[in-house]
This record gives structure tokens, C-alpha cells and sequence, in this order.
């Protein structure tokens, strides 16, 4: 079945250091793909996603492009803030019953940025 | 717009016990979803809905029950609160368009004991 795997944590940087977050896919057919990120405490939000090979997601900085060939979609941040601070999360979208999709998503990587 | 919204925001409950998570969207979404997420894990599907009176199974389903009455409303149901159901409770919606973002709800902290 489809799957993520992404890089595991925890990730400790400094402030202004570059960030990248590995995540590869395992899927039959063409999924979109996201990050997602979830503060302390809070929901999962959002990041940035792609829907086709060579598309590039960016938001916040954040920048990660569908990799079909390599089955890649890392994440990376030239320069990452304290605020940056939380956990990442990988996902892919599959096909549930004929409809819409289902999230598969990896295990999440926790990143601490220091000042 | 308030998003997907979720109560309570913690709870506990003895074993044996019943007690059923709210979630709500105001996006007038047509999907809706439950998730678990266990420490260090991502998050594994529980159920979902594709609209409203239509619910099915996702992978790991056992323990739960939900029901889809309005296109807003999507209440998960724990009838005999077990320790391994302790966990946050992700909901959320997505619209029928698209690249299947998903919108969630800020979670239910639940323990079991």
C-alpha cells in the first residue's frame, strides 16, 4: 500500500542555520502531495503541497518540490527562525472508496530551532 | 469563519465509559475525516465521510462509531472507553475539488484509565 517515510527527529538547529527535512513516498498512481505542520498544542495546518511531478510548493520559506523519480518531496528552509519550532509532518493523498482522498501521512519530524 | 471546530479540548474518562468527541465545520465541506494520533506516530484515519448520512471505515476503525446527520456536524462515538484508545483526536474537512487539502480541527486530548 502507499506510505511515507520521512527523516526521524528530533532536528536541533540554530537560528539563521538551513533546514532540510527528507520524505519519500511509496504510491501507485499520481498523489498529491504536503507538509504539514503542527505547533505545541495546536491542530495540524497546512504548509505547502504539490499536485503534479516538477511542481514546486513554497510558503513561509519553505520551499519542496514533487520528486517523481526519486519519489522525494523534502522539505527545506534557507534560513529557519525559533518560530519555525514544531513538528513537520509529510502526507500524501490516496483515493479512498472511489472518492476524494485519504492523508497517509509519516511520522513526524520535531524541530528545535535555538537562538 | 471559525474553520473545523472541536469539543471538549481534554478529557478523561474510566475504562468501560462512553463518551462522544464534537466536530464541526462552517466551510460547507463535503468530506470529513477522524483521526488518531499517537505519541511519535503519525496520524492514522479512524473514519470519514464523504457527505452528509454517508460514513465508512478507515484503518484502524475498531472502538469508534461516527454519524453524518448535516453536511457540518461529525461526531466520533467511544462506547466502552479502553486504555489503548487514549490519544489526540484530529477531525477534519476538505472540499470536493482540488488537491485534497485537508483543514483541521486544534484536537481532543483524550486518556483513558
Amino acid at each position: 500500500g502507499n506510505s511515507v517515510t520521512q527523516m526521524e527527529g528530533p532536528v536541533t538547529l540554530s537560528e539563521e542555520a538551513f533546514l532540510t527535512i527528507n520524505c519519500t513516498y511509496t504510491a501507485t498512481g499520481y498523489p498529491s502531495l504536503f507538509w504539514y505542520v503542527q505547533y505545541p498544542g495546536e491542530g495540524l495546518q497546512l504548509l505547502l503541497k504539490a499536485t503534479k511531478a516538477d511542481d514546486k510548493g513554497s510558503n513561509k520559506g519553505f520551499e519542496a518540490t514533487y520528486r517523481k523519480e526519486t519519489t522525494s518531496f523534502h522539505l527545506e528552509k534557507g534560513s529557519v527562525q525559533v518560530s519555525d519550532s514544531a513538528v513537520y509532518f509529510c502526507a500524501l493523498s490516496e483515493r479512498i472508496g472511489g472518492s476524494q482522498g485519504n492523508l497517509i501521512f509519516g511520522k513526524g519530524t520535531k524541530l528545535s530551532v535555538k537562538p | 469563519n471559525a474553520g473545523v471546530t472541536q469539543t471538549p479540548k481534554f478529557r478523561i474518562l474510566k475504562i468501560g465509559q462512553s463518551m462522544t468527541l464534537q466536530c464541526a465545520q462552517d466551510m460547507n465541506h463535503n468530506y470529513m475525516y477522524w483521526y488518531r494520533q499517537d505519541p511519535g506516530m503519525g496520524l492514522k484515519l479512524i473514519y470519514y465521510s464523504v457527505g452528509a448520512g454517508i460514513t465508512d471505515k478507515g484503518e484502524v476503525p475498531n472502538g469508534y462509531n461516527v454519524s453524518r446527520s448535516t453536511t457540518e456536524d461529525f461526531p466520533l462515538r467511544l462506547e466502552l472507553a479502553a486504555p489503548s484508545q487514549t490519544s489526540v483526536y484530529f477531525c477534519a474537512s476538505s472540499n470536493t475539488v482540488g488537491s485534497y487539502e485537508q483543514y483541521f480541527g486544534p484536537g481532543t486530548r483524550l486518556t483513558v484509565t
